[in-house]
């Protein structure tokens, strides 16, 4: 009973580098969504997907891309990373949007140095 | 602009006492609340909601009050215990807007 997996929980990124940041759920759950949270703030919502192959940007969207090619599966990809992108990212899945609680994995903390 | 806010950031009670949460927020066009608890290196986990044509809702220790005219909630919890330590997010409708959260320590 995995729920929402993350992937990988820690990295250091260098100024400029790439990388992308695994989410998978196992619930079969429609919605999906990245948030990050930086320290002494709340969540906020990066993109987030409704089904495969549809995706739609949040609040903060800049310096990130998302792709939904399976109901399972929603990477976060940062294509030049920045020292604003330092930040516990959150991804969460949820069977509908409105009404239904959100189930959330256990985060990546990101430094970018 | 903080459309969901939550003005204290922490909060001590004594065990076996009550703890109230606030959270207010802006948008009246908000239609659904929830809210969640999370413990350190851990996600949010959800805790209790409530729809905007309710006023309370109630499960076990926790109770979520809204009041729609003042456009406030609250989370009541009876009687605090230690494992409620945590931080508490409240956050309004479908994408979810989160308030900054508040970190509540029940101590002994």
């Amino acid at each position: 009973n995995a729920g929402v997996t993350q992937t990988p929980k820690f990295r250091i990124l260098k100024i400029g580098q790439s990388m992308t940041l695994q989410c998978a759920q196992d619930m079969n759950h429609n919605y999906m969504y990245w948030y990050r949270q930086d320290p002494g703030m709340g969540l906020k919502l990066i993109y987030y997907s409704v089904g495969a192959g549809i995706t739609d940007k949040g609040e903060v969207p800049n310096g990130y891309n998302v792709s939904r090619s399976t109901t399972e599966d929603f990477p976060l990809r940062l294509e030049l990373a920045a020292p604003s992108q330092t930040s516990v990212y959150f991804c969460a899945s949820s069977p509908h949007r409105e009404s239904q609680p959100q189930h959330f994995g256990d985060g990546t903390r990101l430094s970018i140095l | 602009d903080q459309q969901v806010k939550q003005n204290s950031p922490s909060l001590s009670v004594q065990e076996g006492r009550i703890s109230i949460l606030n959270c207010d927020y802006t948008n009246s066009m908000f239609d659904y609340f929830l809210w969640y608890k999370k413990y350190p290196a851990e996600g949010p986990t959800f805790l209790i909601s409530i729809s905007s044509i309710k006023d309370k809702n109630e499960d076990g220790r926790f109770t979520v009050f809204l009041n729609k005219s003042a456009k406030h909630l609250s989370l009541h919890i009876v009687p605090s215990q230690p494992g409620d330590s945590a931080v508490y997010f409240c956050a309004a409708s479908g994408e979810l807007i989160f308030g900054a959260g508040t970190r509540l320590a029940v101590h002994p």
